[in-house]
């Protein structure tokens, strides 16, 4: 089955850090890039950073940039996401996406996982 | 950056048809896509490249994109269209992916 599971979701305080984990399965991993999207509850998608399929080229949303590093492994078909110096407006369902090309630019989110919530508070 | 703005809501009564719009300076240069998400769910792509559909999406969604606008449009509604839409875009002016401000759909 093509599916996307995120985990490492969970309460952290402000300033400190989590690191989330998306696990990839049915389709070819390292043929497409992957993308972090994030939701506030009750609020509107916003992206937060993406990845080409070799790593070679990452981007980030500027409010995230400096904080977050996005990464993978294809061997494991993993996404991750360490995000450091947590702010209370970082809390979010984080979702992990699969892209529609192999490299960043021009394109869509063709596969979502269910996300995992990130609560930022002391 | 680039702003792409959505009514709030849009109401529609069952066998209608619902038009949602995305509105964005010269949108119709870029490739629009759009997304259905259900309460408690993940977002699901519904149109992709303005007017295409993924497999499995019914004949009743399709999209269109001109000028300053984007619509999608939901034929014959149905109360399990019932959701949440989103726009999305790729900004080449920062390299960065922009999504539309939502609009919830009700089926009356």
């Amino acid at each position: 089955e093509i599916q996307l599971v995120e985990s490492g979701g969970g309460l952290a305080q402000p300033g400190r850090s989590l690191r989330l984990s998306c696990a990839a399965s049915g389709f070819t991993f390292d043929d497409y890039a992957m993308h972090w999207v994030r939701q506030p509850p009750g609020k509107g998608l916003e992206w937060v950073s993406g990845i080409s399929w070799n790593s070679g080229s990452i981007d980030y949303a500027d409010f995230v940039k400096g904080r977050f590093t996005i990464s993978r492994d294809n061997a494991k078909k993993s996404l991750y996401l360490q995000m450091n110096s947590l702010r209370p407006e970082d809390m979010a369902f984080y979702y992990c996406a699969k892209f529609s090309a192999a490299g960043l630019g021009s394109g869509y989110f063709d596969l979502w996982g269910r996300g995992t919530l990130v609560t930022v508070s002391s | 950056s680039y702003v792409l703005s959505q009514p709030p809501s849009v109401s529609v009564a069952p066998g209608q048809t619902a038009r949602i719009t995305c509105g964005g300076d010269n949108i119709g240069s870029n490739s629009v896509h759009w997304y259905q998400q259900k309460p408690g769910q993940a977002p699901v792509l519904v149109v992709y490249a303005d007017s295409d559909r993924p497999s499995g999406i019914p004949e009743r969604f399709s999209g269109s994109n001109s000028g300053n606008t984007a619509t999608l449009t939901i034929s014959r509604v149905e109360a399990g269209d019932e959701a949440d839409y989103y726009c999305q875009v790729w900004d080449t002016s920062d390299d960065h992916y922009v999504f539309g401000t939502g609009t919830k759909v009700s089926v009356l």
